[in-house]
């Protein structure tokens, strides 16, 4: 199994910071690569597919880059709204396997 | 609109089995793949497996293998994910999640409610 390795596990950042989240496959995934944001007690939602590409609906201070084994989410003017845990998810091998998540605060 | 309602919270003892569904509505059953994904409390997102609800077929994650039964009734576009042998460590949210690209496998784009499921004696 593939397996995608998050950092951080947790983080704290002041509204309007930059965020950053890793992604790292245990092997080449190309950009076979989601990522979700999970509010508690909600299901998650898609926010990003083939690494880059925003889910329609979704606020344009989300993004994704990479490919490969080494993947990037960024939220650049971090809100209160996003205050979540946010998931990887690789599709490049069954079976589908989820990164162990990053629990986004407000400092 | 795409929607997915599941089945109530169950609770269950050890070594017993629970059957969990979810109706769609909203789009054409039969073109999109159906995945479970499981989340114990506290705990990161696990997948478990996926339908293809046009010809039934199956693929499981080997952890699940022998435990996990997946089918559909293309009649009340329903899916179902059923598992036995319940342990402690089975006590989940399950959500079942439909495909976001039409014939394809790769990405739960809209998701169910969820269901608890509890395990104990």
């Amino acid at each position: 199994d593939i397996q995608m390795t998050q950092s951080p596990s947790s983080l704290s950042a002041s509204v309007g910071d930059r965020v950053t989240i890793t992604c790292q496959a245990s092997q080449d995934i190309s950009n076979y690569l989601n990522w979700y944001q999970q509010k508690p007690g909600k299901a998650p939602k898609l926010l990003i597919y083939d690494a880059s590409n925003l889910e329609t609906g979704v606020p344009s201070r989300f993004s994704g880059s990479g490919s490969g084994t080494d993947f990037t989410f960024t939220i650049s003017s971090l809100q209160p709204e996003d205050i979540a845990t946010y998931y990887c998810q690789q599709y490049d091998n069954l079976p589908r396997t989820f990164g162990q998540g990053t629990k986004v605060e407000i400092k | 609109q795409v929607q997915l309602v599941q089945s109530g919270a169950e609770v269950k003892k050890p070594g017993a089995s629970v059957k969990v569904s979810c109706k769609a509505s909203g789009y054409t059953f039969t073109s999109y793949y159906m995945h479970w994904v499981r989340q114990a409390p506290g705990q990161g997102l696990e997948w478990m497996g996926i339908i293809n609800p046009s010809g039934g077929s199956t693929s499981y994650a080997q952890k699940f293998q022998g435990r996990v039964t997946m089918t559909r009734d293309t009649s009340t576009s329903t899916v179902y994910m059923e598992l036995s042998s319940l342990r402690s460590e089975d006590t989940a949210v399950y959500y079942c999640a439909r495909e976001r690209y039409y014939y394809d496998s790769s990405t739960p784009g809209y998701w169910g409610q969820g269901t608890l499921v509890t395990v104990s004696s």
